[in-house]
């Protein structure tokens, strides 16, 4: 496998569920990121890793949970999440972060909360 | 606040040229991104630019003016294939993406 991976591409799930979202990067790259994407919205930055560690959270709903076991790994774990919670979750990797260097993104989990 | 404008949507003929536009307005600039996504796909990185100017790239170019806030993504020889939504972003001075929403380009034959 190269570049960025992401599973499962599509998921259904109802607001009792709990779902794990996982994004596998082959790039050699020490950040990591999740992103919703909702229609004809620019993307939303919800968390940030670097070298392993949490750099950011921008408010994101405690019902996200995020999750980076290894510079190569990050998962997104999901609960009792609302209808208005669907939308297509890109997950994107870099070389540095800070520096000048370009994201690289996966595919993508088209989430559906029924 | 901190945002960026590029157009909803354009529609242009194969074989024609296109202009996309970008206005930001963020704190600091430390570079601008295109990328360019089709639909049920992962964006993929097109050009940046950090430094006022002109880049080429094949049949895309990416031209930036940082006093003016302004940049725009230009295709030549339009192919079927490009149609697809096309994303601005600015790395502002915490190096932080701002992205806009994006503008979908519709290929007509």
């Amino acid at each position: 496998e190269t570049g960025v991976t992401q599973t499962p591409r599509h998921l259904v799930m109802g607001m009792t569920n709990k779902k794990s979202l996982k994004c596998e990067q082959h790039l050699g790259h020490n950040a990591m990121y999740w992103y919703k994407q909702s229609a004809k919205k620019p993307l939303e930055l919800m968390f940030v890793y670097s070298l392993e560690e949490r750099v950011e959270n921008n408010s994101v709903p405690s019902r996200f949970s995020p999750e980076c076991p290894n510079s190569s790994h990050l998962f997104l774990h999901l609960h009792t999440l609302q209808p208005e919670d669907s939308a297509l979750y890109l997950c994107a990797s870099s070389q540095a972060r800070g520096g000048s260097e370009t994201q690289y993104f996966g595919p993508g989990t088209r989430l559906l909360v029924l | 606040g901190q945002n960026i404008d590029q157009p909803t949507e354009m529609t242009a003929t194969e074989g024609a040229i296109v202009q996309i536009n970008c206005t930001y307005q963020t704190s600091g600039f430390n570079g601008l991104f295109w990328y360019q996504q089709h639909a049920g796909e992962a964006p993929t990185f097109l050009s940046y630019n950090v430094l006022d100017g002109l880049e080429e790239k094949g049949r895309f170019s990416s031209f930036l003016s940082r006093s003016k806030g302004y940049s725009y993504l230009l295709l030549k020889e339009l192919q079927m294939k490009d149609s697809a939504s096309y994303l601005c972003a600015v790395r502002d001075s915490n190096y932080q993406l701002i992205w806009g929403a994006g503008t979908k380009l519709i290929i007509k034959p």
